[in-house]
């Protein structure tokens, strides 16, 4: 019953260094997502992989990095970790290509602090 | 760049009281949908609504989508304390639609006993 998994659930990162965040979903979606959740802003889109082997840029895209390992995986990477992007990082699949109707499923979240 | 403005962004009130929560934009959506997140987890569907001036319900939760598409709003009937949480609207936008989800600031909801 895993869904969208996420790891790590909590970093504390120091301005500079760098990191990986894992994502992984065994529902067979094509299209995954990463957003960022800060107070009263609700979700923004990072980047999205509409189907494996593509990504493409979401609302807030700069500083991040992903790569769509396969058709389970999308990893989202900070080169270089500054205090802005200290926030809780929101995995999500969907089955189909367009969001038309289909539905989201998210992971728990990653909670990255940088101080 | 799109933009969905979600109203009002708190709302604190008693068990038993009525509310509305909206989501507004100025472009069309060619679908909409509303999540609901509590602390420390994921948000979750709600709904989808697909079709201008459609109205789904949900137990005491009735959404209704514009006649234009422009606009969406959630209420609440009779809101029990297990109502609490924040509500998300996102929209799906034209053309090409090729998988971009983009949602509202969120409506934080207390329900009090």
């Amino acid at each position: 019953n895993a869904g969208v998994t996420q790891t790590p659930k909590f970093q504390v990162l120091k301005t500079g260094q760098s990191m990986t965040l894992q994502c992984a979903q065994d529902m067979n979606h094509n299209s995954m997502y990463w957003y960022r959740q800060d107070p009263g802003m609700g979700l923004r889109l990072i980047y999205y992989s509409a189907s494996e082997g593509t990504t493409d840029k979401g609302e807030v895209p700069n500083g991040y990095n992903v790569s769509r390992l396969n058709k389970r995986e999308f990893s989202l990477r900070l080169e270089s970790a500054a205090p802005s992007q200290t926030s809780v990082y929101f995995c999500a699949s969907s089955a189909t290509g367009t969001v038309n109707t289909g539905e989201l499923f998210f992971g728990e979240g990653s909670r990255l602090t940088v101080l | 760049t799109q933009l969905l403005e979600q109203s009002p962004q708190f709302l604190s009130i008693q068990e038993g009281e009525n509310l509305t929560v909206y989501c507004n934009s100025s472009s069309v959506f060619s679908s909409l949908q509303w999540y609901r997140q509590e602390p420390g987890e994921g948000p979750v569907l709600l709904v989808t609504v697909v079709t201008g001036g459609e109205v789904k319900k949900l137990k005491r939760l009735t959404f209704q989508f514009g006649d234009a598409r422009k606009d969406s709003s959630l209420h609440i009937t009779a809101a029990q304390p297990g109502d609490t949480g924040l509500y998300l609207c996102a929209g799906a936008f034209p053309p090409g639609n090729t998988g971009k989800l983009i949602f509202g600031q969120g409506t934080t909801l207390q329900v009090k006993p």
